[in-house]
């Protein structure tokens, strides 16, 4: 099947820097690939939708100039969490969506644990 | 409201015994409907997807149905095995001129010696 691939997965950072986490879909295109993040025993929440070429699209609640999201290639998008604070770890996920056309194909990339000190 | 529940929101099972896992989705247009597992620290791996036109679908152990009628799914897993241990995600999709995903809460299950 088709494989998503993070970096890092795992980031220790200090308050106030940025981390960025990159996401690649290795065998395959996406066009769109989605950005969640996942607190301890809860579900996923979706924060962005990023669309290769074009400005991603937030959910309400996050802030779109703290999440930086670019989609420069149809096989790469990244997540740059501008002046981290401790509220802010969390494990990152990301999904990369196929461009065939195929509505099943969302494939989930491991994760990346973000934890600020 | 586009809306999906799961039951029971955390299972303990014995190995080798089977269990059925609960979906109730509010979700229109209903375009498919996915289950995940999720192991913890990791991301979810796809286990079934179903389209409207679907009312089972298998995968090893895992048996998914799907009832667009009453809009309910179960997963049902036979046999199960200690690496079962994990979150089960209900993922519903509607096409509202693209995809729209609405996730479940999960159900924890955890399988017991």
């Amino acid at each position: 099947g088709a494989v998503v691939s993070q970096h890092p997965s795992r980031v220790i950072c200090k308050s106030g820097t940025s981390v960025k986490i990159e996401c690649r879909s290795l065998d395959f295109q996406a066009t769109t690939m989605f950005w969640y993040r996942q607190f301890p025993k809860q579900s996923l929440m979706l924060m962005a939708t990023s669309n290769e070429g074009s400005k991603a699209t937030y959910e309400q609640g996050v802030e779109k100039d703290k999440f930086l999201i670019n989609h420069a290639s149809l096989t790469l998008s990244t997540l740059t969490v501008t002046s981290a604070h401790p509220e802010d770890s969390s494990f990152y996920i990301c999904s990369a969506k196929e461009t065939s056309g195929d509505l099943r194909g969302q494939f989930f990339g491991p994760g990346t644990r973000l934890t600020v000190l | 409201k586009n809306q999906v529940e799961q039951s029971p929101q955390s299972l303990i099972i014995l190995e080798g015994k089977n269990c059925t896992l609960q979906c109730n989705y509010t979700v229109s247009p209903f375009s498919n409907l996915r289950w995940y597992k999720q192991d913890t620290g990791r991301g979810p791996v796809s286990l079934t997807i179903m389209t409207f036109s679907e009312n089972t679908k298998s995968n090893g152990r895992y048996t998914a149905t799907l009832d667009a009628d009453t809009k309910q799914s179960s997963l049902h897993i036979t046999a199960s095995q200690l690496s079962d241990s994990a979150s089960y995600i209900c993922v519903v999709s509607a096409y509202l001129g693209g995809q729209n995903f609405v996730f479940g809460p999960g159900t924890r299950l955890s399988v017991l010696p």
